[in-house]
């Protein structure tokens, strides 16, 4: 089945403790990115990946960074969380940017305290 | 930088009743993509609209791109409880692959 995962889906941490957040795809996707979702503001995105070791700033990329060694994995890390980074967090995967469908995943609703 | 709009940002409406989402562009749009995410749930594709003036059906819902390529709307017919959720619009820049999303519209059905 074409899904993209993350893993965990909740999370619950204390400011300034290193997290990562795992996204796959298995789509073969070239493009994926980070978004976070919060009430009154839609949908932002944190960073996306071009391709594999490609990636670039979206619109809120404070706080977090990302890789993308393979196709399929694009991590989400937060090196030290604050409580302005409590959200809920989507990664997507497309065939590519722009025009193409966004598959979505199931989302990480992250607390940060 | 380029702005994506929606209003209204919630509506109520009785099951049986029509419902329409406006979204508005500062910037031309060479797309407009629709998504739909439900409560708990994850933003889901629904549709795609790319010429000036476009109009798409799916059942109950219509899609429309304005002639100008700055606004676009959804509208469905006799809503349902299963039409509850938050709609999104997403629409790409002339300038640019990026894809902004809309604040969204979050609609709520009575039965």
């Amino acid at each position: 089945e074409a899904q993209v995962t993350q893993n965990p889906r909740y999370l619950i941490t204390v400011t300034g403790k290193k997290l990562t957040v795992t996204c796959s795809q298995n789509m073969n996707h070239e493009y994926m990115s980070w978004y976070r979702q919060d009430p009154g503001l839609g949908l932002r995105q944190i960073y996306y990946s071009m391709n594999v070791e490609v990636t670039d700033k979206g619109d809120v990329p404070e706080g977090y960074k990302v890789s993308r060694k393979e196709k399929r994995n694009f991590p989400l890390i937060l090196e030290s969380p604050s409580p302005n980074q409590t959200s809920l967090y989507f990664c997507a995967s497309s065939p590519g940017r722009g025009y193409y469908e966004q598959y979505f995943g199931p989302g990480t609703r992250l607390t940060v305290t | 930088g380029q702005q994506v709009m929606q209003i209204p940002q919630y509506q109520h409406v009785q099951e049986g009743e029509d419902f329409t989402t406006y979204c508005n562009s500062s910037t031309t749009l060479s797309n407009i993509q629709w998504y739909k995410q439900r409560p708990g749930g994850h933003p889901v594709f629904l549709i795609q609209l790319v010429k000036s003036g476009e109009v798409k059906k799916q059942k109950r819902l219509t899609f429309q791109f304005g002639e100008a390529k700055k606004n676009s709307s959804l509208h469905i017919t006799a809503t349902q409880t299963t039409d509850v959720g938050t709609y999104f619009c997403a629409g790409k820049g002339g300038n640019t692959d990026k894809l902004i999303f809309g604040t969204g519209t979050r609609l709520q059905v009575f039965p």
